[in-house]
Order: C-alpha cells, then sequence, then structure tokens
C-alpha cells in the first residue's frame, strides 16, 4: 500500500484564493512527523510545514496551513491568499521512527492572475 | 548558515560509465538522505546515512551505493550507468534523521546518462 496518497496531480487557483491540496497517509505507527514541501521549476525542495502526530493544534506557517485530521489519516495542505510565486509542485511527505521519508506523487499547482 | 550544497550540478555520461556525486549537509546536521527524481517515478528513496552508518534503505539494485563521511558529508555512486539512470538526484540533510527533523535539500544534480 502506498504510504502517501496525493490524488489530485494538477490544480488550478485564482490569485489572492485560498487552496486545498490534498494528502492522506497510511501508517500504523501512532509515531510520525508529516511535511510539506514545494518544489518551484527551478528543482530545489523548499520545507514548508511541519505536523507531529501528537500535535493537538494544525500547524500554521504564515499563508500555510495543515489541516491534519488523525482519524481520517488526512493532512491537507491549505494556502490562503495564493500569489504567482506559489505556482510549483508541492509534496506530501512522511516520517515513522527511525524510518525514512516516503513522499506523494505530487500535486502541481498553477496560479492565475 | 549555509545550506546543502551538491556537486556537480549538472553531469552527462554515457552508458556503462560510473558517477559519484557528493553532497555537504547543514553544518551539525549528521543524516543524509539521497533521492532519486524522475518524471515517471516521481521521488524515489535511495539511502540515509547518519554517523558513517547506513541506516535505511530503498530499492534500488547494488549498482547505487554510498557512503558518508566523519565530518557527514556523503557521496553517492552509480556504477555501470544505464539510461534509465537520467534523473535529478537530491540530496536532503536534517539534524539526527529524528521523527521531527526536518530534511533540507540541496539543488539536486542532474544526471544524463547518453
Amino acid at each position: 500500500a502506498q504510504k502517501i496518497t496525493q490524488t489530485q496531480p494538477g490544480m488550478f487557483v485564482q490569485e489572492k484564493e485560498a487552496v486545498t491540496l490534498d494528502c492522506t497517509y497510511d501508517t500504523s505507527d501512532p509515531s510520525y512527523g508529516l511535511f510539506w514541501y514545494k518544489q518551484p521549476s527551478s528543482g530545489e525542495m523548499i520545507f514548508l510545514i511541519y505536523q507531529g502526530s501528537y500535535d493537538q493544534q494544525n500547524a500554521t506557517e504564515g499563508r500555510y496551513s495543515l489541516n491534519f485530521q488523525k482519524a481520517r489519516k488526512s493532512a491537507n495542505l491549505v494556502i490562503s491568499a495564493s500569489q504567482l510565486g506559489d505556482s510549483a509542485m508541492y509534496f506530501c511527505a512522511m516520517r515513522e521512527v527511525l524510518n525514512q521519508f516516503y513522499f506523494g506523487t505530487g500535486t502541481s499547482l498553477t496560479v492565475i492572475p | 548558515k549555509a545550506g546543502v550544497t551538491q556537486t556537480p550540478r549538472y553531469l552527462i555520461k554515457t552508458r556503462g560509465q560510473q558517477v559519484t556525486l557528493s553532497c555537504s549537509p547543514i553544518s551539525g546536521h549528521r543524516s543524509v538522505s539521497w533521492y532519486q527524481q524522475t518524471p515517471g517515478q516521481g521521488l524515489q528513496f535511495l539511502f540515509e546515512y547518519f554517523s558513517e552508518t547506513q541506516r535505511n534503505k530503498g530499492n534500488f539494485p547494488g549498482r547505487f551505493s554510498g557512503r558518508q563521511f566523519s565530518n557527514s558529508r556523503s557521496e553517492m555512486n552509480v556504477s555501470t550507468l544505464e539510461l534509465g539512470d537520467s534523473a535529478l538526484y537530491l540530496c536532503a540533510s536534517s539534524l539526527a534523521g529524528a521523527l521531527g527533523d526536518t530534511q533540507y535539500f540541496g539543488p539536486g544534480t542532474r544526471l544524463t546518462v547518453l
């Protein structure tokens, strides 16, 4: 089974609107971490936000927030007030204790002016 | 603080040759992971090193190997290159590879095999 599933290969959003990128994960470990990365066309992976499995509050970092629904095993990324510079690939990832990072297949986000 | 650096940034090789890629982690980071990224397969985990020991390994053939030095710098070697090895190779470092440790990525080495 896939550890990380991103079901949206491509998404479009109007500039200044909010957008939600979906991510579901699969683990039986009670301790895990969830991450989101952005990859612009330049290729470098940029860390955006982290959520620990025991964190009670949803993580937020500026315009990024992570909608963490533990029972549903979902960790959706919400980008508020989209900007043209947000156009990129977005990857959801998970790490279990002493285990590797597992990445999803990514979602390509295009922000329309 | 300097980020993760990878050298070389671009490489062109021919089938059958071997290649060595280098990664210098962020100062103080002891865990280094390597990934292969291709349009068709996405981001595939190769291996992770921590304190000079391989801690995790992905599902790649033995032609792919790596090592880590005492200063945490890491190298990845691919022997007997195949056309399918053409990819972006990304290195990422983290403090200790613990659960909440964020991985920070380098700019990658783009390998083209002709």
